[in-house]
């Protein structure tokens, strides 16, 4: 149990376009999502907390007009890259919470032209 | 005070060693502590995971030690084999896990034959 995957698991763009990562908790609801961007060789960081019918809270730093986050429903939470950059390039990965425990997604390589 | 310190940050350990990871955090309201493990292009995976109450858990090949008065934890892998080879990350969380993880800078273990 407490399965989530993520769709793409890697993705090419090219510089000002938009990409929608999709982030699924497939054997449980899960009313609290996280996104998180690693960089290589280092620790997870923290974007957003996705609560489900409600809006996202993003840590200190993150861009909420560049990283729309959307958590429509019970098992699905969405986070939308918005005029993507070479700088964007990075692991995201996203986290769904039950039971007190977070459970990780296998992650999505997202690299910008 | 929201940090926590992981040491150390790289080790390399020989077949059937006891590799130790440990990890120190300042605030006294943190009150869950999971480790998970990552392998290269993937997600994080929940090893296991302590809370305050109890000074040690065991889960297979894998130990939490728990030290409160030092505000000190860490992990224990017993008969580490060359699988075992992968990033490992200490975090902690307060209101029983409920809220976000802060994530410690991680450790990359080599198991080596």
């Amino acid at each position: 149990g407490a399965v989530v995957s993520q769709h793409p698991s890697w993705v090419i763009c090219k510089s000002g376009t938009s990409v929608k990562i999709e982030c699924r908790s497939l054997d449980f609801q899960a009313t609290t999502m996280f996104w998180y961007r690693q960089f290589p060789k280092q620790s997870l960081m923290l974007m957003a907390t996705s609560n489900e019918g409600s809006k996202a809270t993003y840590e200190q730093g993150v861009e909420k007009d560049k990283f729309l986050i959307n958590h429509a429903s019970l098992t699905l939470s969405t986070l939308t890259v918005t005029s993507a950059h070479p700088e964007d390039s990075s692991f995201y990965i996203c986290s769904a919470r039950v039971w007190n425990e977070q459970f990780f997604g296998p992650g999505t390589r997202l690299t910008v032209l | 005070q929201q940090q926590v310190k992981q040491s150390p940050q790289s080790l390399i350990v020989q077949k059937g060693g006891i590799p130790i990871i440990n990890c120190a955090y300042e605030n006294t309201a943190f009150d869950y502590f999971p480790w998970y493990q990552q392998f290269p292009g993937k997600g994080p995976a929940l090893l296991i995971a302590i809370r305050p109450d109890v000074s040690e858990k065991k889960e297979g090949r894998f130990t939490i030690s728990f030290n409160k008065s030092a505000k000190q934890f860490s992990l224990h892998i017993m008969d580490s084999q060359p699988g075992d080879s992968a990033t490992y990350f200490c975090a902690a969380s307060i209101k029983g896990g409920s809220e976000k993880l802060v994530f410690g800078k991680g450790t990359k273990l080599t198991v080596n034959p």
